[in-house]
C-alpha cells in the first residue's frame, strides 16, 4: 500500500528566511504526487502537483518541489517566507482516486 | 463557479446520537469524496461517490455511511457516535469519469463536528 511521510511535524522559521518541508512515499508504480495547504479554520488548498514531465513544479506564491524519483521524495522549498506562510501543509500521493495523505508538517514564521 | 460547500460549519452532538453532514460539489463534478481529519489520525479517507454509487471505501467501520443524490450532492451520516468521531469532516468534488488517470480534488471548508 501506498504512504507518505512527513518527518518534521513543525517548521518554525523567521520571516526572509528559506525554508524546506520534507516528504517521502512509497510506491512501486507512476505517482501522482501534491501539496496542499490549510490555513486555520479553513479546508485544503491545493498548493502544487506533480503529474508528469518537468520534475521541479512551482506554485503561484514562490513555492516549489522537486519530484526525485531515485530518492522517492517530493520536498517543499521556498526561498523566502513570509508570515502569511504560516500553515499546515499536507504531502500527498493520488491512488486509484483518492488522496493519501501525510501526517502534515505546521510551519510558523516569525516575525 | 461557486466552490465545494458544506454544511453545517459546525456541529455538537452527545454520544449515541447520529448525524448528518452535508456537501455540494462545484457545479458539474459528479464525484464527491470525503475526509475526516483528527489530530491523532491526520487525514483519512472515507468514501468515494459517483454517479450516486459508492467507488471506493476507506477503512472505517460501518457506523459511517454515505450517498449522493442526482444532483451529486451528498451526505455522510454518523450513527452511535463516539467521542472519537470528533473530527473535522472534508468534502472534496472532482469531474471523474473524464477518462483521465487523474481528476483534481477540490476541497470544502470542512464540517467541525464535536462529540461530547
Amino acid at each position: 500500500a501506498q504512504s507518505v511521510t512527513q518527518l518534521d511535524s513543525q517548521v518554525p522559521v523567521f520571516e526572509e528566511a528559506p525554508v524546506e518541508l520534507r516528504c517521502n512515499y512509497s510506491s512501486s508504480v507512476s505517482v501522482y504526487l501534491f501539496w496542499y495547504v490549510q490555513y486555520p479554520n479553513q479546508g485544503l488548498q491545493l498548493l502544487l502537483k506533480y503529474l508528469s514531465g518537468s520534475t521541479l513544479v512551482e506554485s503561484i506564491n514562490g513555492f516549489e518541489a522537486e519530484f526525485n524519483k531515485s530518492q522517492t521524495s517530493f520536498h517543499l522549498r521556498k526561498p523566502s517566507v513570509h508570515i502569511s506562510d504560516t500553515a499546515e501543509y499536507f504531502c500527498a500521493v493520488y491512488n486509484t482516486d483518492k488522496l493519501i495523505f501525510g501526517t502534515g508538517t505546521r510551519l510558523q514564521v516569525f516575525p | 463557479k461557486a466552490g465545494v460547500t458544506q454544511t453545517p460549519r459546525y456541529l455538537i452532538k452527545t454520544r449515541g446520537q447520529q448525524v448528518t453532514l452535508s456537501c455540494s460539489p462545484i457545479s458539474g463534478h459528479r464525484s464527491v469524496s470525503w475526509y475526516q481529519q483528527t489530530p491523532g489520525q491526520g487525514l483519512q479517507f472515507l468514501f468515494e461517490y459517483f454517479s450516486e454509487t459508492q467507488r471506493n471505501k476507506g477503512n472505517f467501520p460501518g457506523r459511517f455511511s454515505g450517498r449522493q443524490f442526482s444532483n451529486s450532492r451528498s451526505e455522510m451520516n454518523v450513527s452511535t457516535l463516539e467521542l472519537g468521531d470528533s473530527a473535522l469532516y472534508l468534502c472534496a468534488s472532482s469531474l471523474r469519469g473524464s477518462g483521465a488517470s487523474y481528476n483534481e480534488q477540490f476541497f470544502g471548508p470542512g464540517t467541525r463536528l464535536t462529540v461530547l
